[in-house]
């Protein structure tokens, strides 16, 4: 199935860094939703958007929702140890089914 | 707390055998689940959009005599893997939407499936 392009990959940070990570798409979406999945857990939900140009932040994390309806992205600032894990946006349009990224493995450097 | 539950979170079995996973909304009704398989260091791929009153409906290349669903109340979905062979293992995990103001997709705890 289709998925969305999500940067980096993965990245190797040093606690206290901020960390930055974004999706695109080809197609538009009305909901933009980062999870957060740690080893062996299901996706935990960090922060929906619902309209273009929406920014909104919960505690260290702030995302925004792309005015171009393509394209949305995660922030976390001074990065801790338990930020470690694998991001993934999803978009969906209308009642759709989620379409998810290809997710962002977070490292945090000793 | 969690809003998806999801049991077992683990489970080994043996070749030819039958799983059956369950995916409960803790605190709301679903009348949309997802099962989505995920296999080491990939995104979710999804299997089925699983229906309360209807039948499921599968992804293109998912067997539905194999993986079979049931939407049995608006707070429960199950997953059976039938006949199960080693190249079913995986991780397999449920998703419900919370119908709201805006809707919000939960995932469960997801289940780890070994077949030996």
């Amino acid at each position: 199935g289709q998925q969305l392009n999500q940067s980096p990959q993965s990245m190797f940070i040093q606690e206290g860094e901020d960390v930055s990570m974004n999706c695109t798409s080809s197609s538009i979406f009305n909901t933009w939703l980062w999870y957060k999945q740690d080893p062996g857990e299901g996706p935990v939900l960090l922060i929906a958007l619902y309209k273009a140009g929406e920014l909104t932040s919960n505690g260290r994390l702030t995302a925004q929702f792309g005015i171009t309806r393509k394209d949305s992205f995660l922030n976390i600032s001074a990065s801790i140890p338990s930020d470690v894990g694998i991001y993934f946006c999803a978009g969906q349009f209308g009642n759709e089914k989620l379409t998810f990224g290809t997710g962002t493995r977070l490292t945090i450097i000793p | 707390g969690a809003v998806v539950s999801q049991h077992p979170s683990w489970v080994i079995c043996k070749s030819g055998t039958s799983v059956k996973i369950e995916c409960r909304s803790l605190d709301f009704q679903a009348t949309t689940m997802f099962w989505y398989r995920q296999f080491p260091k990939q995104s979710l791929m999804l299997m089925a959009t699983s229906n309360e009153g209807s039948k499921a409906t599968y992804e293109q290349g998912v067997e539905k005599d194999k993986f079979l669903i049931n939407h049995a109340s608006l707070t429960l979905s199950t997953l059976t893997v039938t006949s199960a062979h080693p190249e079913d293992s995986s991780f397999y995990i449920c998703s419900a939407w919370r119908i709201g103001e805006n809707t919000e997709a939960f995932f469960g705890q997801g289940t780890r499936l070994t077949v030996v």
